[in-house]
């Protein structure tokens, strides 16, 4: 199983509302990554959890908040987002050993 | 700092022609590379990697080259088909785990 799942797939909310995306997988993996991509963009990375502790935070606004409750799940936690968050947020994991980054299909989000 | 850029930026063949997509790297400290697909609204799916101490990878019509010392990789797509349209995406990975992506090459395969 390869597979990286995201919940939900499509997110609207207002720029006071709370919420959160979720991502899973189970491939034992023990590196989670967060990715924002804006259209016809590449991926830019957010955060990076190894072994259950943030490892990379790239400088990302604190409206965003990561959370990794354990070695198979991953979230992020959003709070008071402006519009121009609105993106496709991307969820992967790699193994140890090769580093293959295998990536969820995404929660496309809307900020209103 | 790494950087990776991929030439052409986009592409429309007819089906059945045989292309060759580039893609550079300023940094030769690699991890490995990875070639990746993404439909649009979609996630990436991995076509291949390539390890830093390996030359080249194959997957059906696909086959993707490493040239560490020049900095650079190829994805060739033999036999192209409509359903081959998507972006495609280089990435290099460093010794800390981070994927520096290129710009993506968008490919139209035309009937």
């Amino acid at each position: 199983d390869t597979e990286v799942t995201q919940t939900p797939k499509h997110l609207v909310m207002g720029m006071t509302n709370k919420k959160s995306l979720k991502c899973e997988q189970h491939m034992g993996h023990r590196a989670m990554y967060w990715y924002k991509q804006k259209a016809k963009k590449p991926p830019e990375l957010m955060f990076v959890y190894s072994y259950e502790k943030l490892s990379i935070n790239e400088s990302v606004p604190s409206r965003f908040s990561p959370e990794c409750p354990n070695s198979s799940l991953l979230n992020l936690h959003l709070h008071a987002l402006q519009p121009e968050d609105s993106a496709l947020y991307l969820c992967a994991s790699s193994s140890a050993g090769t580093r293959e980054q295998y990536f969820g299909p995404g929660t496309r989000l809307t900020v209103t | 700092k790494q950087e990776v850029t991929q030439i052409p930026a986009a592409l429309s063949v007819p089906e059945g022609e045989n292309l060759v997509l580039n893609c550079s790297f300023t940094d030769s400290a690699i991890y490995n590379l990875q070639w990746f697909r993404q439909d649009p609204g979609k996630g990436l799916t991995s076509l291949l990697l390539i390890q830093s101490s390996q030359r080249e990878q194959t997957s059906g019509r696909l086959n993707a080259s490493l040239d560490k010392s020049s900095g650079r990789s190829t994805l060739y797509i033999a036999a192209s088909q409509p359903g081959d349209s998507a972006t495609y995406l280089c990435a290099a990975t460093d010794a800390g785990n981070m994927l520096t992506f290129g710009g993506g090459t968008r490919l139209m395969v035309k009937p």
